[in-house]
């Protein structure tokens, strides 16, 4: 499986400010995806990630607040732009294993995100 | 369209005792179905899947999970709880055809000494 790493691990920040998130993989990927864990609740897919492509984002999320970066087969970005208070959750990336039929997801550890 | 049930927020049980961890599902085509786990302050860890074939599936720390077509289930079983499983576990379903994952949401596990 898959190696993820996220940065920053956590972090605190001011309503109004912006975070990008940094996922970097250890080996070459097509699809990364991009979730958020609101607290107490379960995974939400953001958008996925495919290089060479704009993001494609699910219903309610939008490029604005939310843009996304795929520079290569190895690294994606997330920015939370002019966060408010209910921005607060954790972010994780997660990419697909072609190993398997399936194509199951890896997670990397997550980014806790406290906007305040 | 695509869903996962999980019903109970909060399962508790005994060490040494067995427990399942229920989920359900609804899919339009062929389901792909996991188990994954967190534990406190950590991502998510895959456990195990169902593809196709045998309907009973193995997967890491000895958990275990069936697949039954009828009833649309994916129960998470194990026969001996430890304590060190207590942890929030999460039921997804992929459809066939589809990229994402879709989680249900959520059951903490609370194994008691």
């Amino acid at each position: 499986s898959a190696v993820i790493s996220q940065k920053p691990s956590r972090d605190i920040c001011q309503r109004g400010t912006s975070l990008t998130i940094q996922c970097q993989v250890d080996s070459q990927v097509t699809m990364m995806f991009w979730y958020r864990q609101q607290p107490g609740q379960s995974l939400t897919l953001i958008a996925t990630a495919n290089q060479g492509s704009e993001a494609t984002y699910e219903s309610g999320f939008v490029i604005d607040k939310f843009p996304i970066s795929r520079p290569n087969l190895t690294f994606s970005t997330l920015t939370v732009s002019n966060m408010s208070p209910e921005d607060s959750s954790i972010y994780l990336c997660s990419v697909e294993d072609l190993q398997g039929l399936a194509n199951e997801q890896f997670f990397g550890p997550g980014t806790r995100l406290t906007v305040l | 369209a695509q869903s996962v049930a999980q019903p109970e927020d909060q399962v508790n049980v005994a060490e040494g005792n067995p427990l399942t961890v229920k989920c359900t599902y609804s899919v339009s085509g062929n389901p792909y179905l996991f188990w994954y786990v967190q534990y406190p302050n950590r991502g998510l860890q895959f456990l195990l899947k169902y593809i196709t074939g045998d309907n009973l599936v193995k997967g890491s720390y000895g958990f275990e999970a069936e697949f039954n077509k009828s009833q649309t289930s994916f129960h998470l079983k194990k026969p001996s709880a430890l304590v060190s499983d207590s942890a929030l576990y999460f039921c997804a379903v992929r459809d066939t055809g589809a990229n994402n994952l879709f989680f249900g949401t959520g059951t903490r596990l609370t194994v008691i000494p």
